[in-house]
């Protein structure tokens, strides 16, 4: 069974970088068809697509964040990363790992997420 | 950028049918994809590729995808299905960005 697990500091101060990285089990990041994303979600609103990497390290960002936001992998560890610069108390959210089995294709494992709190 | 736009709530008796749109213009040309998140919890597919059930979902939920309206249906509503539900398509343009509606809250009266 695939897993996901999210890691990394619950509070980052105002304008420094975020910093998260996905653990992954039952699944080799570094081979298939598989597109490994993180999505966030604030109090009480919607969920907001950061962006993806696929296996190859080709990466695609949402347009709205793809100025600050950067995705690695790591295939040494089986886990990939997010760093997001320049934070605002906007970026306060839960942030989740998730995957999909291809491109374009539903997000069919998810990790539990991890909320992150940005603050001066 | 593409939007999609949901209610923010309804309401369905055990028993009944629930619908919850999703609207985006000509929507009906993308896979749709639909999200059950209860609270505190990670999201779980329910509905893809506009009306696919993945194994463990049971079949009384139900999609559909036309013009510029993407529907999940919820037939013989149970306490349980109590959740937020989100649509979900990737856009077409640049990178294919992903792009969710704002999510819409069931409550089972």
């Amino acid at each position: 069974q695939v897993q996901l697990r999210e890691s990394g500091p619950g509070l980052v101060k105002t304008s420094q970088t975020l910093s998260l990285t996905c653990s992954v089990s039952g699944a080799s990041i570094s081979s298939g068809t598989y597109y490994w994303n993180w999505i966030r979600q604030p109090a009480g609103k919607g969920l907001e697509w950061i962006g993806r990497i696929f296996t190859s390290g080709r990466t695609y960002y949402n347009p709205s964040l793809r100025s600050r936001a950067t995705i690695s992998l790591d295939t040494s560890k089986n886990q990939f990363s997010l760093k997001l610069s320049s934070t605002t108390a906007a970026d306060t959210a839960v942030y989740y790992c998730a995957r999909t089995d291809g491109y374009n294709r539903p997000f069919d494992f998810w990790g539990q997420g991890t909320l992150v709190t940005v603050s001066s | 950028s593409y939007v999609l736009t949901q209610p923010p709530s309804v309401s369905a008796a055990p028993g009944k049918t629930a619908t919850i749109s999703c609207g985006g213009e000509n929507i009906g040309s993308k896979s749709v994809n639909w999200y059950q998140q209860k609270p505190g919890q990670a999201p779980v597919v329910v509905v893809y590729d506009d009306n696919d059930r993945p194994s463990g979902i049971p079949d009384r939920f139900s999609g559909s995808n036309s013009g510029n309206t993407a529907t999940l249906t919820i037939s013989r509503v149970e306490v349980g299905d109590e959740a937020d539900y989100s649509c979900q398509v990737w856009d077409s343009s640049g990178d294919h960005p992903g792009v969710f509606g704002g999510g819409t809250k069931l409550t089972v009266l």
